[in-house]
């Protein structure tokens, strides 16, 4: 079974600054990897999917790199509404999260 | 717009059953997968179960195999989760989930159904 380990588990920044999210597999999955945000009370919502591909209506500030067990959700620029929590998931595997908050 | 809209929530004892219901409109049902996907209180996304379009393809995460059942009717455009011999650790936020053939990423979500599984 396939292990996802996301890094950091939080991650502290303030607006207009770049934010990288790392997602490691315990083996290779190819490109099938995909990004969703959560925000409180809400249900999550994808932003990529195979790796690099914006989901629709993400913003261009969003984009995803990888493949085989390294992969990268990177916001160029926060915005405010960008704080959330961020989850990797290949299959039936999600990581356990990384939340990035407001510094 | 694609709509996902869950229910059948609520309060159980353990050991009762709870049958989750999911209404799906927007789009054509029978074109994709569907999954539960469940969130415990302040916990992370973990992947119950799925089905495939045509029910031919049907997988349970370890912790559910045994006790619950997926299925859909395309005719009526929803999906099921029957839950049986519930625990207190399946006390969650069941989220149903959209997916392409192969159930490799969940583009729409609903809102969730609440369980709460207490004596």
């Amino acid at each position: 079974e396939i292990v996802l380990t996301q890094s950091p588990a939080t991650l502290s920044l303030s607006p207009g600054e770049r934010a990288t999210l790392s997602c490691r597999a315990s083996q290779s999955v190819s490109s099938y990897l995909a990004w969703y945000q959560q925000k409180p009370g809400q249900a999550p919502r994808l932003l990529i999917y195979d790796a690099s591909n914006r989901a629709t209506g993400i913003p261009a500030r969003f984009s995803g790199s990888g493949s085989g067990t390294d992969f990268t959700l990177t916001i160029s620029s926060l915005e405010p509404e960008d704080f959330a929590v961020y989850y990797c998931q290949h299959r039936r595997t999600f990581g356990q999260g990384t939340k990035l908050e407001i510094k | 717009e694609v709509q996902l809209v869950e229910s059948g929530g609520g309060l159980v004892q353990p050991g009762r059953s709870l049958r989750l219901s999911c209404a799906a409109s927007g789009f054509t049902f029978d074109d994709y997968a569907m999954h539960w996907v469940r969130q415990a209180p302040g916990k992370g996304l973990e992947w119950v179960s799925g089905i495939s379009w045509n029910s031919g393809s049907i997988g349970y995460a370890d912790s559910v195999k045994g006790r619950f059942t997926i299925s859909r009717d395309n005719a009526k455009n929803s999906l099921y989760l029957q839950m049986n011999s519930l625990r207190a650790e399946d006390t969650a936020l069941y989220y149903c989930a959209r997916s392409g053939s192969g159930w490799s990423y969940f583009d729409y979500w609903g809102q969730g159904t609440l369980v709460t599984v207490s004596s």
